[in-house]
């Protein structure tokens, strides 16, 4: 079974600071999602990537596959970007995907 | 396009009464998700079906929960009893042709309260 580890669990942080979350897993995979899921508690799926790096507006998500992580990035954070960030892996010997427990990110203005 | 649509948004029935679940996936979406999150375990897999056919189950908990999906617009998920323990948030999601490695499109979830 994939492990998957996220960290921080929680973080705060001020308005215009840059954001890292990070994800590790154990086993190979075949992708990697992102996902965004608000206080509102609808889930949004912002990356999903197999190697290298994307990037969509002020959101940059990169992989590693011989390191198995990969991260989230947040440039010049802003208050609506509070919400919880959620590691899933796709493959890896598991059918549907492994998630991780997630990261709550609160930006203060 | 509506985008995964879930009804009902919220869901509060007593212990042994019967709920389902209804669902309907983007159009051309081949593949439908339904997941479970509580606070205690995540979001967790329970039944994924591949054009309209149920692939793997080994996530549904108990025999009190089934999963249909009669056609490529619909899925229900049923819970029959249901239990306290069974309250969460049940989130139905769909995908394109190539499944897993698709990007997935949720719902925006049905609160369940089981009393």
């Amino acid at each position: 079974k994939n492990e998957v580890e996220q960290s921080p669990q929680n973080l705060t942080a001020q308005e215009g600071e840059f954001i890292t979350i990070n994800c590790s897993y154990s086993v190979g995979i075949s992708a990697l999602h992102w996902l965004q899921q608000h206080p509102g508690g609808g889930i949004v799926s912002l990356f999903m990537l197999s190697s290298g790096k994307k990037k969509h507006g002020r959101l940059i998500a990169t992989i590693n596959i011989q390191e198995k992580h990969s991260s989230l990035h947040i440039t010049a954070s802003h208050p609506r970007d509070s919400a919880v960030y959620i590691c899933a892996l796709a493959g890896g010997g598991a059918d549907g995907l492994t998630f991780g427990k997630g990261t709550h990110l609160i930006i203060q203005p | 396009d509506a985008g995964v649509i879930q009804s009902p948004r919220h869901e509060v029935t007593e212990m042994g009464q019967e709920v389902t679940l209804r669902c309907k996936p983007i159009s051309g979406h081949d593949y439908l998700f339904w997941y479970r999150q509580t606070m205690m375990r995540g979001l967790e897999l329970l039944i994924y079906f591949n054009n309209n056919v149920p692939i793997d189950d080994s996530g549904m908990p108990e025999d009190r929960f089934s999963a249909k999906m009669p056609n490529a617009s619909f899925s229900t998920l049923k819970i029959q009893p249901s239990e306290p323990r069974d309250s969460a948030v049940y989130f139905c999601a769909s995908s394109l042709a190539s499944g897993l490695n698709s990007p997935l499109h949720f719902g925006n979830g049905t609160r369940l309260t089981v009393t």
